[in-house]
């Protein structure tokens, strides 16, 4: 258990929906990143936050947005969903922007 | 593109040890190298990182050349539940804008009986 929650574990929903997935990192990490895993595309990152302030920006897609709460929670909220965005996401945590440690997913279907 | 270079796959007897190579002839003087591991679908696992000295840890051992252009990730006493995608990433320790883990496609362990 690496301390990184993630909710829902699955989320099946249809194309043209909007979805929004939790991530809770460990206790006293700052730093939250956003990973997808599609069959075709491997591991890519998303997006980081620090402290609240986004912080690096990767192959995310202009529907799909992101957030960290004061309580350093974050939210990663994908829109206009199409049958692509099918895949795996990952959330990951570290203290600063050192080792980061991943949560256990959330597996989202668009039918 | 990732920095790195591993073999598609490895075959490890369970009980052997299991050595995984990885080749990062660009790395950098600050960059470090990574060592995760993803059990089927299962969120990646940290596993071990090193600047240039060798690192030991309760579930690996990282070997660094003195050139650091490679190295070899030892996992003891291979078991069936170390069958997994391994990735060897290099990166800066503290990442900030450069944060962001690159994997590449990583080695497939299959441990076997």
């Amino acid at each position: 258990d690496s301390g990184v929650t993630q909710t829902p574990k699955h989320l099946i929903t249809a194309t043209g929906q909007r979805v929004t997935l939790r991530c809770s990192p460990r206790s006293g990490d700052l730093s939250v990143y956003w990973y997808q895993q599609s069959l075709d595309q491997g591991l890519q990152f998303l997006i980081q936050y620090y402290n609240g302030e986004e912080r690096a920006k990767g192959n995310i897609l202009e529907r799909f947005s992101a957030q960290q709460f004061p309580d350093l929670h974050s939210e990663l909220n994908l829109s206009s969903l199409e049958l692509g965005d099918s895949a795996l996401y990952f959330c990951a945590s570290s203290v600063l922007g050192d080792t980061q440690y991943f949560g256990p997913g959330t597996r989202l279907t668009v039918l | 593109d990732a920095k790195t270079t591993q073999p598609t796959s490895m075959d490890c007897a369970e009980g052997r040890a299991a050595n995984l190579p990885c080749n990062h002839s660009t790395i950098s003087g600050n960059e470090y190298v990574y060592w995760y591991r993803q059990i089927h679908s299962q969120g990646p696992q940290y596993i071990i990182h090193g600047l240039k000295n060798n690192e030991t840890n309760e579930m690996a051992s990282l070997i660094i050349t003195e050139d650091r252009k490679s190295s070899t990730l030892i996992l003891p006493h291979a078991t069936l539940r170390d069958t997994a995608v391994y990735y060897c990433i290099v990166r800066v320790f503290f990442g900030g804008s450069q944060g962001n883990l690159i994997f590449g496609k990583g080695t497939k362990l299959s441990v076997k009986p």
